[in-house]
């Protein structure tokens, strides 16, 4: 079955500069979830999209944004990179009820 | 293909009664195994985590169990509470670069 799908899997960038992360959700999958995983750390929600409007938000710094696009697949735009942005960043996308993970991006900020 | 996989799905039993969450994966090579509670709306929270030589974790209510062997692992919950109503998320980290393979959660809710 197909997965949640997350690109790049690995992304090394200067403090300033700016990323962005892929997230393609199941197929029919209507909500996205995206979350930060710093070193030794749980997972912290960001923000979540349903049907394409943003539906909750967590702990995003105004630096970030994100939006989820017609055909679902959502985008975390990441500007002015700090060094504490280095984490894991998880995507996950779900219907109903279960939540489906994505295998993460590790960004490195250098 | 690396996978994680949950049962069941989800769970309804009684404020005060136990229950276990099973958790199959076959993620290799196997550098460690984490539950986590989930609740709605908000991320993850660890639990467990367990290397390949550790059987037995408990934190609180919840202890875990890791069988390297057959690749199963198991969450029991003791004297449940209202509380514990939340998803349950099994994660084995496949390599040091901390590759997480996540399961689907077991969705457990307390009744009073």
């Amino acid at each position: 079955a197909a997965g949640v799908i997350q690109s790049p899997r690995h992304l090394i960038k200067e403090k300033r500069e700016t990323a962005t992360l892929k997230c393609y959700p199941i197929p029919r999958h209507d909500t996205v979830y995206w979350y930060q995983q710093g070193p030794g750390q749980d997972p912290q929600f960001l923000i979540s999209f349903y049907e394409k409007m943003q539906s909750d938000k967590g702990s995003i710094p105004d630096r970030f944004s994100a939006q989820q696009f017609s055909d679902y697949h959502s985008e975390l735009n990441m500007s002015s990179l700090e060094l504490g942005d280095s984490a894991l960043y998880f995507c996950a996308s779900s219907t109903h009820s279960e939540q489906y993970f994505g295998p993460g991006t590790r960004l490195t900020v250098t | 293909k690396n996978q994680v996989e949950q049962s069941p799905q989800s769970l309804i039993i009684l404020e005060g009664k136990n229950c276990t969450l099973q958790c199959n994966y076959t993620v290799s090579p196997f550098s460690n195994l984490r539950w986590y509670k989930q609740d709605t709306g908000r991320g993850p929270v660890s639990l467990t985590i367990m290397t390949f030589s550790e059987n037995t974790k408990s934190n609180g209510r919840y202890t875990a169990t890791l069988d390297a062997d057959t690749k199963q692992s198991s969450l029991h919950i003791t004297a449940s509470q209202l509380s514990d109503s939340a998803s349950y998320i099994c994660v084995v980290s496949s390599d040091s670069n901390y590759q997480l393979i996540w399961g689907a959660g077991t969705k457990l809710i307390i009744k009073p």
